[in-house]
């Protein structure tokens, strides 16, 4: 049981190039959700999904698009990026919606310049 | 709107020793909270979790304790070892199943 991975590990984009961020989940989980961490910031949700198909927006969307084709995979996108989403960006899962806890991928450090 | 606080932002303390990291709320109208541990370039680990109306939960060394009406969370941690440096993080759950996490209490525990 791999749990939650995600790629690439480390990224370095120029301002304005785009790139995806990819998670997989083999837990078989129907919620799935990215989460940015920045430093005195706090990790903040940016878009979520309930089950295979659906997204919905979390606390700080704009500038991210995300797809949910698959059950176990969480696309993150950026299609044009800015110096202001270089973070620490974290995907994770859960079995429901309330009352379980998240796992959490190891995350992928992106550095826009 | 729910804000997450956590005292001390940073703590160092010799091994053995016992400690009491602190998270505040200010909407006691959660539906859990979880306790996280980070490590340095890594993703977050699920230590604990309380539902609303649970007081505490207890694994191993570790005990978090809940009290909605004040607003309230500690993570007790005993006997503390090195291994136990890392940064700890406490979420709360709301109904619509977002967390709102706090910004962390770094541990250090000296040999």
């Amino acid at each position: 049981n791999a749990g939650v991975t995600q790629t690439p590990k480390f990224r370095v984009l120029k301002t304005g190039q785009s790139m995806t961020l990819l998670c997989a989940q083999d837990m078989n989980h129907e919620y799935m959700y990215w989460y940015r961490q920045d430093p005195g910031m706090g990790l903040r949700l940016i878009h979520y999904s309930v089950g295979e198909g659906t997204t919905a927006k979390g606390e700080v969307p704009d500038g991210y698009n995300v797809s949910r084709l698959k059950k176990q995979n969480f696309l993150l996108g950026l299609e044009s990026a800015a110096p202001s989403q270089t973070s620490v960006y974290f995907c994770a899962s859960s079995y429901s919606w309330q009352g379980e806890t998240q796992y959490f991928g190891p995350g992928t450090r992106l550095l826009v310049l | 709107k729910q804000e997450v606080t956590q005292i001390p932002a940073a703590l160092s303390v010799p091994e053995g020793e016992n400690l009491v990291l602190n998270c505040s709320f200010t909407d006691s109208a959660i539906y859990n909270l979880q306790w996280f541990r980070q490590d340095p370039g890594k993703g977050l680990t699920s230590l604990l979790l309380i539902q609303s109306s649970q007081r505490e939960q207890t694994s191993g060394r570790l005990n978090a304790s809940l009290d909605k009406s004040s607003g309230r969370s500690t993570l007790y941690i005993a006997a503390s070892q090195p291994g136990d440096s890392a940064t700890y993080l406490c979420a709360v759950g709301s109904n619509t199943g977002k967390l709102i996490f706090g910004q962390g209490t770094t541990l250090q525990v000296k040999p």
